[in-house]
């Protein structure tokens, strides 16, 4: 069965305080790992896809990591505008054609 | 581009009233989504569409929820009768889906209260 894990559940930064953030999965052959921004009351806002391991991206602080098991989405130097529910999802081949499968978040605040 | 429309944003309503729940994907996107959210269980899937026909609707809870894609700009989801533990945020989210390319863009979202 699918799984995918984020860690820690919360997470309390300084501004300007580096640090990172956690998505374990197991899945059936990954196809792509998807990183989402939520703000209270809005929607989930696409950041990334990584594809395959080893693969990087970076938009602005964030940078975001695959390896073979995991993937960490790492923020540097935070804002406190980067405070929001980091979210991720796999698409893998058991999931179905088009199915992502999210984990519950890593809730960030960033304080000032 | 406009982006995902959901409508209405807000719905009260009493428990057994039927609820529709309105989305309008992005032009060109070819996949559709239904998810609900929920502090307890988060974002789960619902149902999707690829080309306007459901391919998975596994994760509809039970037989009163209904959704239906009647052309590529519009789909609704329909809860009939309602129940209070329907309360939840009901995302819409649309993709063009080629090959492993799968971003899905996210509508606002419709606030569900069932009392």
């Amino acid at each position: 069965e699918d799984q995918v894990t984020q860690s820690p559940e919360a997470l309390r930064l300084q501004e300007g305080e580096s640090s990172s953030l956690n998505c374990s999965y197991t899945v059936s052959g990954l196809r792509g790992l998807f990183w989402y921004r939520q703000d209270p009351g809005k929607g989930p806002e696409f950041l990334f896809t990584l594809y395959s391991a080893g693969e990087e991206k970076e938009k602005e602080r964030l940078k975001a990591t695959l390896t073979k098991k995991e993937s960490f989405l790492h923020i540097t130097a935070p804002k406190p505008e980067d405070s929001a529910t980091y979210l991720c999802a796999v698409h893998a081949h058991q999931t179905g054609a088009n199915n992502l499968f999210f984990g519950t978040g890593t809730r960030l605040t960033v304080i000032p | 581009d406009a982006g995902v429309i959901q409508s209405p944003r807000h719905e009260v309503t009493e428990m057994g009233q039927e609820v529709t729940l309105r989305c309008k994907p992005i032009s060109g996107h070819n996949s559709l989504f239904w998810y609900r959210q929920t502090m307890m269980r988060g974002l789960e899937l619902l149902i999707y569409f690829n080309n306007n026909v459901p391919i998975d609707d596994s994760g509809m809870p039970e037989d009163r929820f209904s959704a239906k894609m009647p052309n590529a700009s519009f789909s609704t989801l329909k809860i009939q009768p309602s129940e209070p533990r329907d309360s939840a945020v009901y995302f819409c989210a649309s993709s063009r889906t080629q090959g492993n390319r799968n971003e899905q863009y996210f509508g606002p979202g419709t606030r569900l209260t069932v009392t």
